[in-house]
């Protein structure tokens, strides 16, 4: 069993809903990252929290500790969100031994 | 800042060459990591330094791996003999206690060993 399990696997959405990808890990974490990579490769990230919530435009990342859960959040979808999400944890503060889900892929329509 | 530089992107190769992929992180950041990712793994960790010093390599996949942090600014990560198996997207990434331990990541070196 993977250590960090994203669910879907793959999402598809009408511009306008919003989205939800969850990720459930079962380690001890110091820290979960919700990363976007974009069709091009690149990776970007998105979110860091050890705890409760946070938001920046129309993307919010929440967490569960004594769950071991976190959800990543989209309001309003439009086209431009179409990516790949991955879910990290870090078992250290530090920040070295980053473990990955395997993504969840977005595809929004027009 | 320029972000994370990576070079060279595309990189093909035969097998049994010598492949070096090169990473300069984001000036100040003092860790800086290298993955791995494919279609069937996903991304890994291989290696990552903390102060030019390498604090974990349990991610690199064998002796043929090696990587080197010489200095803040400037890290290298070499596969010799490269094989097929190897061939992935290596990317590197760089962070700093001061921006929360956030990590930035460079574009990425496609890798192609025929």
């Amino acid at each position: 069993k993977n250590e960090v399990e994203q669910s879907p696997q793959n999402l598809t959405a009408q511009e306008g809903e919003f989205i939800t990808i969850n990720c459930s890990y079962s380690v001890g974490i110091s820290a979960l990252h919700w990363l976007q990579q974009h069709p091009g490769g690149g990776i970007v990230s998105l979110f860091m929290l050890s705890s409760g919530k946070k938001k920046h435009g129309r993307l919010i990342a929440t967490i569960n500790i004594q769950e071991k859960h976190s959800s990543l959040h989209i309001t309003a979808s439009h086209p431009r969100d179409s990516a790949v999400y991955i879910c990290a944890v870090g078992r250290y503060i530090s920040q070295g031994n980053l473990i990955f889900g395997k993504g969840t892929k977005l595809s929004v329509k027009p | 800042d320029a972000g994370v530089i990576q070079s060279p992107r595309h990189e093909v190769t035969e097998m049994g060459q010598e492949v070096t992929l090169r990473c300069k992180p984001i000036s100040g950041h003092n860790s800086l990591f290298w993955y791995r990712q494919t279609m069937m793994r996903g991304l890994e960790l291989l290696i990552y330094f903390n102060n030019n010093v390498p604090i974990d390599d349990s991610g690199m996949p064998e002796d043929r791996f090696s990587a080197k942090m010489p200095n803040a600014s400037f890290s290298t990560l070499k596969i010799q003999p490269s094989e097929p198996r190897d061939s992935a997207v290596y990317f590197c990434a760089s962070s700093s206690w001061s921006n929360g331990y956030e990590q930035y990541f460079g574009p990425g070196t496609r890798l192609t060993v025929t």
